[in-house]
């Protein structure tokens, strides 16, 4: 079955430290991939999209992300968090069915 | 422009009781989602519209969840005879079409419904 997989449930980095939240799909072709970030009482908000070409993708918020086939990864990466940045963040397929298909998330806590 | 928008913000029933749960997606988009968010946990597939087409229900959890789109506009979710387990953030999402590979297939959320049975 597809699915994406985000192993950490929760991470905790200093402001100005550089992130790396992780995420693996299982999918037989090349899927189209998405992260979003959830703030506290706030809906999701699209930050960067992966459908084909280039494998390094640029975001909105500093934010970029690397889709590696060979691994079947697409790691999402900051390379100075800000306080702001805490929130939730989903690592999400799309699959040839129309459907969305989500990570459980990575709860990203951001210390002075 | 305008986002999605869902209403209410927060509802708090009691359990038995039927709810409606509305959504306004984006204008000029013809796909919307309805997705299930419980405490902690990722996002649930509910129900999906396109335009004209049946709808494609096979995420709703049981015959007590219905939705409704009215042409390319509103949509609502019924819950009926709420149980406390439905307590969730309910959210809504569209997206311009719904055709492999294309740019259209980016889905934009609303804020949700927290739903709160009790």
């Amino acid at each position: 079955a597809q699915s994406v997989t985000q192993p950490d449930i929760h991470i905790t980095v200093s402001e100005g430290a550089s992130l790396e939240l992780r995420c693996n799909y299982s999918y037989g072709a090349t899927p189209y991939l998405f992260w979003y970030v959830q703030s506290p009482g706030q809906g999701l908000q699209l930050l960067l999209k992966y459908f084909s070409g280039d494998t390094l993708v640029q975001g909105i918020k500093g934010f970029e992300a690397e889709f590696k086939r060979s691994q079947s990864s697409f790691n999402l990466r900051k390379p100075s968090v800000h306080w702001s940045d805490a929130a939730e963040y989903f690592c999400v397929a799309y699959n040839q069915g129309g459907k969305l298909i989500f990570g459980q998330g990575t709860e990203l806590s951001v210390k002075p | 422009g305008a986002g999605v928008s869902q209403s209410p913000s927060n509802k708090v029933t009691e359990k038995g009781k039927d709810v409606e749960l509305r959504c306004d997606p984006i204008s000029g988009h013809t796909a919307l989602y309805w997705y299930r968010q419980r405490l902690g946990q990722g996002l649930e597939f509910l129900i999906y519209f396109q335009g004209n087409s049946a709808p494609d229900k096979s995420g709703l959890p049981s015959d007590r969840f219905s939705a409704e789109r009215t042409g390319e506009s509103v949509s609502t979710l019924t819950i009926q005879r709420t149980q406390q387990e439905d307590s969730a953030v309910y959210l809504c999402a569209s997206s311009l079409w719904r055709v492999s590979g294309r740019e259209g297939e980016t889905q934009y959320f609303g804020p949700g419904t927290r739903l709160l049975v009790l």
